[in-house]
C-alpha cells in the first residue's frame, strides 16, 4: 500500500541548476498538493491541482512551476533553484468522495541549494 | 485570510506527565475544518484527528484528547501519561469548507510545537 511517493528523497543543487520533484499517488486521489516546510513556518502550499490537466498557486509559488499531466502525478519543477528553496517539500493529495479533508502526505524531499 | 497560531514553539516534560499544545485559529468561514498532525524525527507527516467546526464535542483516543472551543477559536491537544514515542513535532492545520472548495484541502499550518518528552 504505498500511498503517496515522492521522487527523490533527497538532493543537493548548486545555485541556478534545475530539477524536478516527482509525486505519485496510487489512491486515485482527485487533488495534490505541494508543501513546503521551512524551521519555524511550519508548512506553506507551493501550488496545488484539482485534476488532471489543472493547477493553481498557492501561498508561495514564486521560483516553482508545476505539471499534471496524469491524475496520479503531480510535478513540481524549479527551473533555476536558489538557496533559498533549500527547505523540506512534502506532497499530499486528497478524495473528493470517501474521506474528504484527509491529506495522505509523501515522506518528504529534503532539498539543498548551495 | 485565515491563520493558525500555535505559540508553544517548544515544550519538554518528564515522561508520564500529561502535557497541553495549544492552537489557536483565525478564519472569517462558518464552515471550517480543523486537524492535527504528527511529525516524528523520522520526517513524515502522521493525521491524528479531523474536527468540523459544526462539532464542538471533546473527543478521546487512548492518551490523547482534544478540546475544540469555538468561543474562544481554539482546538487544544492534550497527552495523557506522556511517553518517550510522543516526541515530535505537532502541527494543528485549518481548512475553509464550501461547496466550491469541496475536498480541496488547502491546508494552513501553524508554526507546530516542538515536544519532547524525557525519560
Amino acid at each position: 500500500n504505498a500511498g503517496v511517493t515522492q521522487t527523490p528523497k533527497f538532493r543537493v543543487l548548486k545555485t541556478g541548476q534545475s530539477m524536478t520533484l516527482l509525486c505519485a499517488q496510487d489512491m486515485n486521489h482527485e487533488y495534490m498538493y505541494w508543501y513546503r516546510q521551512d524551521p519555524g513556518m511550519g508548512l506553506r502550499l507551493i501550488h496545488y491541482s484539482v485534476g488532471e490537466g489543472t493547477t493553481a498557486k498557492g501561498e508561495v509559488p514564486d521560483g516553482y512551476n508545476v505539471s499534471r499531466l496524469k491524475k496520479q502525478n503531480f510535478l513540481l519543477g524549479l527551473e533555476s533553484a536558489a538557496p533559498s528553496q533549500t527547505s523540506v517539500y512534502f506532497c499530499a493529495s486528497t478524495a473528493v468522495l470517501g474521506t474528504p479533508y484527509e491529506a495522505f502526505f509523501g515522506q518528504g524531499t529534503r532539498l539543498t541549494v548551495v | 485570510a485565515q491563520k493558525v497560531t500555535q505559540a508553544q514553539t517548544e515544550i519538554s516534560v518528564v515522561e508520564k506527565e500529561d502535557v497541553t499544545l495549544d492552537c489557536v485559529y483565525e478564519t472569517r468561514d462558518t464552515t471550517y475544518y480543523l486537524f492535527w498532525y504528527k511529525q516524528p524525527p523520522s520526517g513524515e507527516l502522521v493525521f491524528l484527528i479531523r474536527r468540523n467546526s459544526f462539532d464542538e464535542q471533546n473527543e478521546i483516543s487512548g492518551r490523547y484528547s482534544w478540546n475544540f472551543q469555538k468561543s474562544t477559536s481554539s482546538f487544544n491537544f492534550t497527552i495523557t501519561a506522556s511517553q518517550v514515542v510522543d516526541s515530535a513535532v505537532y502541527f494543528c492545520a485549518l481548512t475553509e469548507d464550501s461547496i466550491s472548495n469541496f475536498g480541496n484541502e488547502k491546508l494552513t499550518f501553524g508554526t507546530g510545537t516542538r515536544l519532547t518528552i524525557i525519560p
